[in-house]
């Protein structure tokens, strides 16, 4: 399934970078998601975009910013991040926030701050 | 609070045997459920999905029960192969489509 893409695959960074994560779905949604897996824990909504606004923003901190420019992109921009932000970082999309609940996820990238 | 539990962190099963995966919600409010498969180094893959009017619903080798009483809903996977052996998520939702509450999953092995 190549439906969601997203790159890097994999990031280090030290904590006084600034990096950018990029989603790019192909399947047409209107809805696109970032979430956060950290080790031996479930998978945590960050952020919701529907059609370019963001409905969600799940008490994350101001450290991710994340951006919308369309229903085809997303990214999240990285700053001054910790130790305990390294996780593997989810995109997903669906159809719409309000019509569906299927959601279809990218490969993830998996960061390591140092 | 984990709204969401998988209590099993793993399962092994033999080629051809049943798989029962198993997942507890506490949130009353939940009101449709959907499993999810992961490989390594792919994103979660959505499997088959079940509303709280149903109990049961199938497709293939996979069934879901939901058991609204107990909070309780399982996945079953009938004969498993071992292209079957991922981990697999349990998620929730309820009020709002899009915000799903997962659970840590289970990994699940079939052994040839």
């Amino acid at each position: 399934e190549t439906g969601v893409t997203q790159t890097p695959r994999h990031l280090v960074m030290g904590m006084t970078n600034k990096k950018s994560l990029k989603c790019e779905q192909h399947l047409g949604h209107n809805a696109m998601y970032w979430y956060k897996q950290s080790a031996k824990k479930p998978l945590e909504l960050m952020f919701v975009y529907s059609l370019e606004e963001r409905v969600e923003n799940n008490s994350v901190p101001s450290r991710f910013s994340p951006e919308c420019p369309n229903s085809s992109h997303l990214f999240l921009h990285l700053h001054t991040l910790q130790p305990e932000d390294s996780a593997l970082y989810l995109c997903a999309s669906s159809r719409g926030v309000l019509t569906t609940y299927e959601q279809y996820f990218g490969p993830g990238t998996r960061l390591t701050v140092t | 609070d984990q709204q969401v539990k998988q209590n099993s962190p793993s399962l092994s099963v033999q080629e051809g045997r049943i798989s029962i995966l198993n997942c507890d919600y506490t949130n009353s409010m939940f009101d449709y459920f959907l499993w999810y498969k992961k490989y390594p180094a792919e994103g979660p893959t959505f499997l088959i999905s079940i509303s709280s009017i149903k109990d049961k619903n199938e497709d293939g080798r996979f069934t879901v029960f939901l058991n609204k009483s107990a909070k309780h809903l399982s996945l079953h996977i009938v004969p498993s192969q071992p292209g079957d052996s991922a981990v697999y998520f349990c998620a929730a939702s309820g009020g709002s489509n899009y915000k799903l509450t997962f659970g840590k999953g289970t990994l699940l092995t079939v052994n040839p």
